[in-house]
Parts: structure tokens; C-alpha cells; sequence
């Protein structure tokens, strides 16, 4: 059974680098895509975009880097020039790929705050 | 940016249904696009709950139902109990953001 785990810093500063790691286990990461998600506190989701691809939220996407290292079975999260507005749960998916694509399993997510 | 709209609360008395609609457009549900239904319990990462408009991941209770016709779609529990009290989403993709959307979610209380 997949099991996803984020992990990072949980305090950024404004105009920094937020950056986050999701290792998989129970499975290989080469077998699936994945993506992250996030949500501010008290409002809903916000799909940010596939790692191993560009497929990006158009609205993140210039601020936007991620990664997959295949060796560490774990995929990684890059988003620079992080304003108040960054500050939510961060959680890592997996996630079918295509245009039908649903999320399962979820991480536990984890909190970042951009505060100086 | 969610572009798929629910209402923000939905309730019901212990054993009765209730029903939680997602409302699209031509971009994304009104495209031919399969919707899915998450459930956020209090404190935790959402869960699926249905998955390709209609279909329950092994485990979740047939209690529990999805539908989709024209720009909208919607999750339907019958026999509510307590467990059941959480936040839904549904989800699906736009073809003119070129990427995933969700709704903008509904908290569903047991009375």
C-alpha cells in the first residue's frame, strides 16, 4: 500500500524559496505520477501541479520547479518568491495522470508559513 | 481560482440523506470530464471517496453515491451518521487552465 510523507521547513521567509520533499513508500515512484496540492487555512484546494512534468497550475507556474529522484523513491516541491499568500498545508499526491486523473492516496500534509 | 462551485454547508438529522451538488461549466464538467469526491475530516488530508463520477474505492461505504449530468454533478449519502460530519469536494480538470480544479468545498454537519 502507497504511503506518501512531506517534509521541509515549516517557516519560510517572505521573498525566499519554499521547499518540500515527498517520499513514497509501500511502492515505486517510477510507477505513477504525482502531484501537489495545498490549502489555506479554512478554504479549500488548490491543485499546484504534476512533478515530472511542466504541467503546472497556470497561476504558479513561473514561480514553480519540481523534481522526481527516482534513486530516493521521493519527489520535491520548489516554489520561490513566497509572499503571505503561500502560507498553507502542503500536501503531495499520487496522481493517475490524463485529463480523468483523480488523487489517492494523500499525505499527511504539512504546514508552511511565510512569515519574516 | 476554484471555478467549481458548492454550496458552502449542507445538514441532516441522523439516518436521513443529504446531497452536495458541483456546479461546472463548458471547460470542464460540460466538456465530458470525470468528476471526483473527496472527504476532509476534521484535522486530516482529504480522501477519496468517489472517483470517475460515480464509482467507490473499495472500502467506502455504498452509503455514499456520485452522479454527473450536464455542467454539474453530485455526491448523495443516504443514512447519515456522526462520521459522516466532514468537508467535500469534488474535482475535476478544465481544459481552458490547462489543469486540475477543485470546488470550493461543503461542510456537511449532522444535526
Amino acid at each position: 500500500q502507497v504511503q506518501l510523507q512531506e517534509s521541509g521547513p515549516g517557516l519560510v521567509k517572505p521573498s525566499e524559496t519554499l521547499s518540500l520533499i515527498c517520499t513514497v513508500s509501500g511502492g515505486s515512484i517510477s510507477s505513477y505520477y504525482w502531484s501537489w496540492i495545498r490549502q489555506p487555512a479554512g478554504k479549500g484546494l488548490e491543485w499546484i501541479g504534476r512533478s515530472g512534468s511542466t504541467n503546472y497550475n497556470p497561476s504558479l507556474k513561473s514561480r514553480v520547479t519540481m523534481s522526481v529522484d527516482t534513486s530516493k523513491n521521493q519527489f520535491s516541491l520548489k516554489l520561490n518568491s513566497v509572499t503571505a499568500a503561500d502560507t498553507a498545508v502542503y500536501y503531495c499526491a499520487r496522481d493517475l495522470g490524463g485529463y480523468e486523473n483523480w488523487f489517492d492516496p494523500w499525505g499527511q500534509g504539512t504546514l508552511v508559513t511565510v512569515s519574516s | 481560482q476554484s471555478v467549481l462551485t458548492q454550496p458552502p454547508s449542507v445538514s441532516g438529522a441522523p439516518g436521513q440523506g443529504v446531497t452536495i451538488s458541483c456546479t461546472g461549466r463548458s471547460s470542464n464538467i460540460g466538456a465530458g470530464y470525470a468528476v471526483h469526491w473527496y472527504q476532509q475530516l476534521p484535522g486530516t488530508a482529504p480522501k477519496l471517496l468517489i472517483y470517475g463520477n460515480s464509482n467507490r474505492p473499495s472500502g467506502v461505504p455504498d452509503r455514499f453515491s456520485g452522479s454527473k449530468s450536464g455542467t454539474s454533478a453530485s455526491l448523495a449519502i443516504t443514512g447519515l451518521q456522526a462520521e459522516d460530519e466532514a468537508d467535500y469536494y469534488c474535482q475535476s480538470y478544465d481544459s481552458s487552465l490547462s489543469g486540475y480544479v477543485f470546488g470550493t468545498g461543503t461542510k456537511v454537519t449532522v444535526l
